[in-house]
């Protein structure tokens, strides 16, 4: 079965610090990848979506990057954090355009 | 462009209460909708989806949507909920055409009292 994997679960982190967010899929191939922001009140912000291994498509425009280095393995990076990027950061694939999501368990970043 | 409206932020209701969250969606072609809950210290799961068909579907634990196309609405329903209810729902959209990127509403909570 398929399983998302997503680390770490919480980090606090000081600014103008890097950042590196993993998520990787398991008992699947060429999964569709995203990732979301989750903000109270605000639902979730689509940040970031892959279809395929370095196919990024950027959603808004941030200080935030994504990367797919490996089928199955999605990265959301920062070179320098502010403390607007604090929130809970969401990865899911789904295996097919237009099916429905399957989330990991979120990261909160605490940016301080 | 894609976007999602959820009516209503907040909502508390006693057990046996019925339920209706109200979604409305902006996609001038096809779309794909889906309702996602999440449980208090869980991951977001999905409730139901529309693809096709039937514009009224079933989803897990009792949950129903009804698409009506002429408004643009995909509203939750449940007949009578229940303490293990209590949950935030998303609506969803996926525009058909419009690439790979499923679009969220801002949720709403739901507080169902005992």
């Amino acid at each position: 079965s398929q399983t998302i994997h997503q680390w770490p679960a919480t980090l606090v982190q000081p600014v103008g610090s890097p950042l590196s967010l993993e998520c990787t899929v398991e008992g699947t191939s060429n999964p569709n990848l995203y990732w979301y922001r989750q903000a109270a009140g605000r639902g979730l912000q689509l940040l970031f979506y892959s279809v395929g291994i370095g196919q990024i498509s950027s959603e808004v425009p941030q200080n935030l990057s994504a990367s797919r280095p490996q089928d199955r393995q999605f990265i959301l990076s920062s070179k320098k954090l502010l403390l607007s990027d604090s929130g809970f950061y969401l990865c899911a694939w789904s295996d097919r355009v237009g099916e429905k999501l399957f989330f990991g368990s979120g990261t909160q970043l605490s940016v301080l | 462009a894609q976007s999602v409206s959820q009516h209503n932020h907040h909502v508390i209701l006693s057990e046996a209460a019925s339920l209706e969250l109200g979604c409305n969606y902006s996609y001038g072609g096809t779309v794909n909708l889906f309702w996602y809950v999440q449980y208090p210290g869980q991951h977001l799961q999905l409730l139901l989806k529309y693809f096709s068909g039937d514009p009224l579907v079933k989803g897990i634990k009792g949950f129903e949507a009804e698409f009506i196309k002429s408004k643009f609405s995909f509203n939750l329903r449940k007949p009578s909920v229940q303490w293990s209810d209590t949950a935030e729902y998303f609506c969803a959209v996926i525009g058909v055409t419009g690439g790979f990127k499923t679009i969220f509403g801002a949720g709403t909570r739901l507080f169902v009292k005992a």
